[in-house]
């Protein structure tokens, strides 16, 4: 089946530094990815919408120059959280489309120190 | 039983039971809905999904049940296993994007 390959799967990082999270679809050609955050014991919330070739869209309430999503080719999407500060400090998922589901990334725990 | 925690509902069943977890989506105009299995430390792991001109579909061991009626969702696991313990989200398919549902912390014991 499809493999989405999420890396680095843990990463801590000085308060005001900024980290790049890497999505990979392995075995097929995903011109869509997306981005999700989650917070310890909630759900799943979508953070933006990563297109091939083009600008991400990004859902309301999340800042796009913050969180920096570039998708410059069919099998990866990366997301860099810039000035990150704690409350940045999440569990980050990354999904390719793969039709007529959807294929999810193991996550990248962030801890912003 | 079922109780509702600071975020994440809960259920306990014993071991060799059926689980019933259930999901209410928010939008009508939805098409595709998926059960994922979330364990602890990692990404949803898919269970089975169910496309909105059906209202039943069965995989091994799980059901999921669609009621489009009053936009609810549920899945059912037979003989419930130590090894189906964890976090299960409903998600609903809006103009290509997944929306997660609450989710809900599926405890099994002994």
């Amino acid at each position: 089946g499809a493999v989405v390959s999420q890396h680095p799967s843990r990463v801590i990082c000085k308060s005001g530094t900024s980290v790049k999270i890497e999505c990979r679809s392995l075995d097929f050609q995903a011109t869509t990815m997306f981005w999700y955050r989650q917070f310890p014991k909630q759900s799943l919330m979508l953070m933006a919408t990563s297109n091939e070739g083009s600008k991400a869209t990004y859902e309301q309430g999340v800042e796009k120059d913050k969180f920096l999503i570039n998708h410059a080719s069919l099998t990866l999407s990366t997301l860099t959280v810039t000035s990150a500060h704690p409350e940045d400090s999440s569990f980050y998922i990354c999904s390719a489309r793969d039709h007529p589901g959807y294929t999810f990334g193991s996550g990248t725990r962030l801890t912003v120190v | 039983g079922e109780s509702v925690g600071l975020h994440l509902p809960t259920l306990s069943v014993q071991e060799g039971d059926n689980s019933i977890i259930n999901c209410a989506y928010s939008n009508s105009a939805s098409d595709y809905f998926i059960w994922y299995k979330q364990e602890s430390g990692k990404g949803p792991q898919f269970i089975i999904d169910i496309r909105s001109n059906m209202d039943k579909r069965q995989g091994q061991r799980v059901t999921v049940l669609l009621n489009k009626t009053v936009k609810h969702l549920s899945l059912q696991i037979a003989a419930t296993q130590p090894g189906d313990s964890a976090v299960y989200f409903c998600a609903e398919r809006l103009t290509d994007k997944l929306i997660f549902g609450t989710g809900t912390r599926l405890q099994v014991f002994p």
